[in-house]
This record gives C-alpha cells, sequence and structure tokens, in this order.
C-alpha cells in the first residue's frame, strides 16, 4: 500500500540556519503531496502541497519539489525561525482513495 | 479565515462509556473525515463522508465507531463502549473538493480523548 516515510527528529537547529526534512514515499501512480505543520496546541494545517512531478510547492519561505524519480518531496528553508518550531508532516492523496496518508512527523525546534 | 472546530478539547471518560465527538466543518465544505494519532504514533486515517453517507473507511473504522451529519452544520464522530487503546486525538477535516484529487484538506485543532 501507499506509505510516507520521514527523516526521525527531533531536530534542533539555531536561527537562521538551513533546514532540510526529507520526505519519501512508495505508491502506485502519482500521489499528491503535501506538508502539513502542526504547532504547539494547535491543529494540523496545511504548509504546501504538489500535484504532479516536478511541481514545486511554497509557503511561508519553505520549499518542496515533487520528484517522482527518486519518489521524494523533502521540505526545505534557507533560514529557519524560533516561531518555525512545531511538528512537519509529510503526507499524500492517491486518485480512487480519500484518505491522507502521513509519515510520523519530525518534530523541529530552533533556539534564538 | 474559515476554521474547522471541534469539540470538547479534551475528554476523560471510563472504559466502556460511549463518547461523542462534535465538528463543524468549513461551512461551504462537502467532504468531511475523521483522522486519529495515538501518542507517538502516525496520524491516522479513520473515515470520509459525503453526500449523507460514509465514502471510505479504514480497517480501524470497526462497529465501535459511527459517523452522523445531524444537521448542516455539525459532523460527529460516536465512539461505542470504549477501550484504553482508543486513547488518542481525533482530528476532523473537511475538504470543498475530493481529497483524492489532491485538493486542500483543512484540519481542526483536535480533540484529545483519555480512556481510563
Amino acid at each position: 500500500g501507499n506509505s510516507v516515510t520521514q527523516m526521525e527528529g527531533p531536530v534542533t537547529l539555531s536561527e537562521e540556519a538551513f533546514l532540510t526534512i526529507n520526505c519519501t514515499y512508495t505508491a502506485t501512480g502519482y500521489p499528491s503531496l503535501f506538508w502539513y505543520v502542526q504547532y504547539p496546541g494547535e491543529g494540523l494545517q496545511l504548509l504546501l502541497k504538489a500535484t504532479k512531478a516536478d511541481d514545486k510547492g511554497s509557503n511561508k519561505g519553505f520549499e518542496a519539489t515533487y520528484r517522482k524519480e527518486t519518489t521524494s518531496f523533502h521540505l526545505e528553508k534557507g533560514s529557519v525561525q524560533v516561531s518555525d518550531s512545531a511538528v512537519y508532516f509529510c503526507a499524500l492523496t492517491q486518485g480512487g482513495s480519500e484518505k491522507l496518508v502521513f509519515g510520523k512527523g519530525t518534530k523541529l525546534t530552533v533556539n534564538p | 479565515e474559515p476554521e474547522v472546530t471541534q469539540t470538547p478539547s479534551h475528554q476523560v471518560t471510563q472504559m466502556g462509556q460511549e463518547v461523542i465527538l462534535r465538528c463543524v466543518p468549513i461551512s461551504n465544505h462537502l467532504y468531511f473525515y475523521w483522522y486519529r494519532q495515538i501518542l507517538g504514533q502516525k496520524v491516522e486515517f479513520l473515515v470520509s463522508f459525503y453526500n449523507n453517507e460514509i465514502s471510505e473507511k479504514s480497517e480501524i473504522f470497526d462497529d465501535q465507531f459511527s459517523v452522523e451529519r445531524p444537521d448542516g452544520s455539525n459532523f460527529t464522530l460516536k465512539i461505542r463502549s470504549t477501550k484504553l487503546e482508543d486513547s488518542a486525538m481525533y482530528f476532523c477535516a473537511s475538504s470543498e473538493a475530493p481529497g483524492s484529487s489532491g485538493n486542500t484538506i483543512y484540519f481542526g485543532e483536535g480533540s484529545w480523548l483519555t480512556v481510563v
């Protein structure tokens, strides 16, 4: 079945550091790919998405590119802020199924 | 910005009791979902609901669970005869168009259920 694997956390960075959170997926066909973020005490919020190969999703300085050849959707940000501290979830959906399949989540802590 | 709202934010219940978790999806959305996250584990799909019926459900969503849209605004998850392993964060979600087509699914803040 479909699955998402993302790098184990927690990740701790200093402010203004470069962030990469790796995400790879297993799916038949062409899934849509998402990054959701959960700030402390809040629900899941969509951060960005990409629905076809080579698409780049971006939002709030975060980017991720849908790479079909490597089945990856790595999340990057050039300069993190303390306010980016949260748990980040990679997820996919695929035609024929309504469900979002999530990775385990990666906790990011950014220190001043 | 419109949001999905859930109540209660936290509920403690005794094993064997019935629990109803409530959700108000975004008003023009047509597709509704429940997910759960057991502490330290992945967020898992439970059920999707469209046009007043279940459109898809996971293996977790057995006879112990049911969903209902009792009026034009609420969407509920009922858990009968709760077990310790039902302790989890339950997320309600909604979307304007099918999630299967890559449309954005919006989540509520979750209802934390503790079964003792």
